[in-house]
């Protein structure tokens, strides 16, 4: 059974600081892993998905990069802001189109 | 596009009675559909899968009679909770796919029952 950890389970850093969000699965036959950000009361915001194909996407400040073999990704924010606090899930895709959340990373950035 | 919604947002009932979730993919027909339950501060633990015009499947541990899923149409899943108690208060999330490879997640709606 697939089991998805994330680490750190919450994170508080100060504006303008880059950092990295860790997830890692225990079953590498994936076919793609997605973040999502959550904002509290509210439901998923899908950043970025890669394919098991593909090492990393891109989308502006957010950076994710896929370690298949490893079982490791990680969610890489350029300069964080203020707006940026919310709490980020990976979640992997498996067969049957099921996808399995790790616990998620609470983020606040402090102006 | 790939827009999905949740209706009601926000419901209270009273312990003993049902309450009706609904989802809809509003530009998509949706293949599959899935529910998920979300306790505070944990992650999303999927309930069912559900393809139109076929039962659902329910996962381990979640009670197929006290969480009726009804797939009646390729944009409209609905999830009703039976005989609430307050410990079925959570937030209930639902998905859809049209082809498999992404799922569209609607926001949510927050049950508690009283």
């Amino acid at each position: 059974k697939q089991e998805v950890t994330q680490i750190p389970a919450a994170l508080s850093v100060p504006e303008g600081e880059n950092l990295v969000l860790n997830c890692s699965f225990t079953d590498s036959a994936i076919y793609n892993l997605q973040w999502f950000r959550q904002d509290p009361g509210k439901g998923l915001t899908s950043l970025l998905l890669i394919q098991s194909s593909q090492r990393e996407q891109t989308s502006g400040r957010l950076n994710a990069s896929l370690d298949k073999s490893s079982g490791r990704s990680t969610l890489y924010i350029a300069a964080s802001q203020p707006g940026d606090s919310a709490t980020y899930l990976c979640a992997v895709r498996n067969a049957g189109n099921m996808l399995t959340f790790g616990g998620g990373t609470r983020l606040m950035v402090k102006p | 596009g790939a827009v999905v919604s949740q209706h009601p947002s926000w419901v209270i009932c009273k312990s003993g009675t049902s309450v009706k979730i609904e989802c809809r993919s509003l530009d998509f027909q949706a293949t599959t559909m899935f529910w998920y339950r979300q306790f505070p501060k944990q992650s999303l633990m999927l309930m069912a899968t559900s393809n139109e015009g076929s039962k659902a499947t329910y996962e381990q541990g979640v009670e197929k009679d006290k969480f009726l899923i009804n797939h009646a149409s390729l944009t409209l899943s609905t999830l009703t909770v039976t005989s609430a108690h307050p410990e079925d208060s959570s937030f209930y999330i639902c998905s859809a796919t049209r082809d498999g490879y992404e799922q569209y997640f609607g926001p949510g709606t927050r049950l508690t029952v009283t």
